[in-house]
């Protein structure tokens, strides 16, 4: 069963700096796609950012960014420039090509502090 | 542009209570996926549909059952409902073309408190 790993229950930073947070997920299948979201104080699930397995390029939206290492099976999340409302949980997410399933980390939960 | 639509947001039940929550995907998206979220909890992934058939299983309770009709909205059903059912309960949908990321799209969530 693939099982997603987020090391980091809770990360503090200033606004406008950048934070990384950190995702490391287990799985036998090579087809895959990775995902972060954001769960802000209302608890709405958001997606950030996506990569898809077979791509060697780091996605990249905007401020934020992704360090993906197939081999080592690491999807780590950069935020540049950090701001307010940037303050959420955010998720790891794996979905295995072909299957309608998503499978969730713990989640970290993010602080910005003005 | 249109987005999942979860009813009802909020719902108070009495313990062996039945429930019944529903999820209407965006236009033209053929899965659905339901998660349960407890406090302080991952989502965790209980049951999905695919064009109206029942895909993906996870840790949904056998008191529980779900479907997906004919327009591809999807209900939950829950009975005998127990405290530790007292949660949020995420609606999800896709639409996932062989060529394209099986992007999900997240309702807002029905928080349910069974007391």
């Amino acid at each position: 069963a693939q099982t997603v790993t987020q090391s980091q229950p809770e990360m503090s930073v200033q606004e406008a700096e950048t934070v990384t947070l950190s995702c490391t997920y287990d799985t036998s299948e090579n087809n895959y796609y990775l995902f972060w979201y954001k769960q802000p104080p209302s608890r709405q699930m958001i997606l950030v950012i996506r990569q898809e397995a077979y791509k060697q390029q780091n996605a990249t939206e905007n401020r934020f960014s992704v360090n993906f290492q197939k081999a080592a099976k690491s999807f780590s999340l950069k935020i540049s420039d950090s701001q307010l409302g940037d303050t959420a949980m955010y998720f790891c997410a794996y979905h295995r090509k072909g299957a309608q399933k998503l499978v969730f980390g713990q989640g970290t939960r993010l602080t910005i502090n003005p | 542009a249109a987005g999942v639509i979860q009813s009802p947001r909020h719902l108070i039940k009495e313990k062996r209570e039945t429930a019944t929550l529903k999820c209407y995907p965006i236009p033209r998206h053929d899965t659905v996926y339901w998660y349960q979220q407890g406090p302080g909890q991952d989502p965790q992934f209980l049951i999905s549909f695919y064009e109206k058939m029942q895909s993906d299983k996870g840790s949904i309770p056998d008191r529980f059952s779900a479907q997906q009709f004919s327009d591809y909205h999807s209900e939950l059903n829950m009975s005998s409902l127990e405290l530790g059912d007292s949660a949020l309960y995420f609606c999800a949908s896709s639409f996932p073309p062989a060529d394209r990321v099986p992007e999900a799209f997240f309702g807002q969530g029905t928080r349910l408190t069974v007391v």
